[in-house]
């Protein structure tokens, strides 16, 4: 399987700080990469796939990039509603695969 | 409107068996692929099983093979997970899954999710 390590577990930040979150998968997944953001008790909510790709109604300040086995995301000005976990997700191939979660708390 | 919305959660004793349903509407059912993904209390999340729109194709997490059977009726838009020999590391809430890609063959990224459903796995 394709493991998907994430960092920092987790991340201290103020309202308007840029913030980036990596993504490392153990082998190259091409593009196939998601990010999800998951507040307490809620489902998953996509926000970027095929690595750099913003999913419909997402704010622009949310960004990604990448390719092959290195990933980020960007949060470019931080907002009261980002406070979150993030996820990423590689989907290269079965068995799917996510991260273990970065947490961005507030500083 | 897309709506994913999970049945069938509870206690279960260690051993035991529990089916869970997904109810899909919004969307036309048969032309996703759709997958269960799971979190355990306080941990991240764990993809369980995928099942292709046809219902032809079918994958699991190697934790879970052998133990759990996806299955869908496209007659009743409906997506199920039939849970066998329950341990106590099952216990999560479960989360059905829509793929995010129309009639694909490639292993999916998701763009919906339901609101999930707790399992405890407990005696």
């Amino acid at each position: 399987d394709i493991q998907m390590t994430q960092s920092p577990s987790t991340l201290s930040a103020s309202v308007g700080d840029r913030v980036t979150i990596t993504c490392r998968a153990s082998q190259s997944i091409s593009s196939w990469l998601a990010w999800y953001q998951q507040k307490p008790g809620k489902a998953p909510k996509l926000l970027i796939y095929k690595a750099s790709s913003l999913e419909s109604g997402v704010p622009s300040r949310f960004s990604g990039s990448g390719s092959g086995t290195e990933f980020t995301l960007t949060i470019s000005s931080l907002q009261p509603d980002d406070f979150a976990t993030y996820y990423c997700q590689q989907y290269n191939s079965y068995s799917l695969t996510f991260g273990g979660g970065t947490k961005v708390e507030i500083k | 409107e897309v709506q994913l919305l999970e049945s069938g959660g509870g206690l279960v004793q260690p051993g035991g068996s529990l089916r869970l349903s997904c109810a899909a509407s919004g969307f036309t059912f048969s032309s996703y692929a759709m997958s269960w993904v799971r979190q355990a209390p306080g941990k991240g999340l764990e993809w369980v099983s995928a099942i292709s729109g046809s219902g032809g194709s079918t994958y699991y997490a190697d934790s879970v093979k052998g133990r759990f059977t996806i299955s869908r009726d496209n007659s009743k838009n409906t997506l199920y997970l039939q849970m066998n020999s329950l341990r106590a590391e099952d216990t999560a809430v479960y989360y059905c899954a829509k793929a995010g890609q129309l009639a694909s063959t490639r292993a999916p990224r998701f763009d919906y999710w339901g609101q999930g459903t707790l399992v405890t796995v407990s005696s």
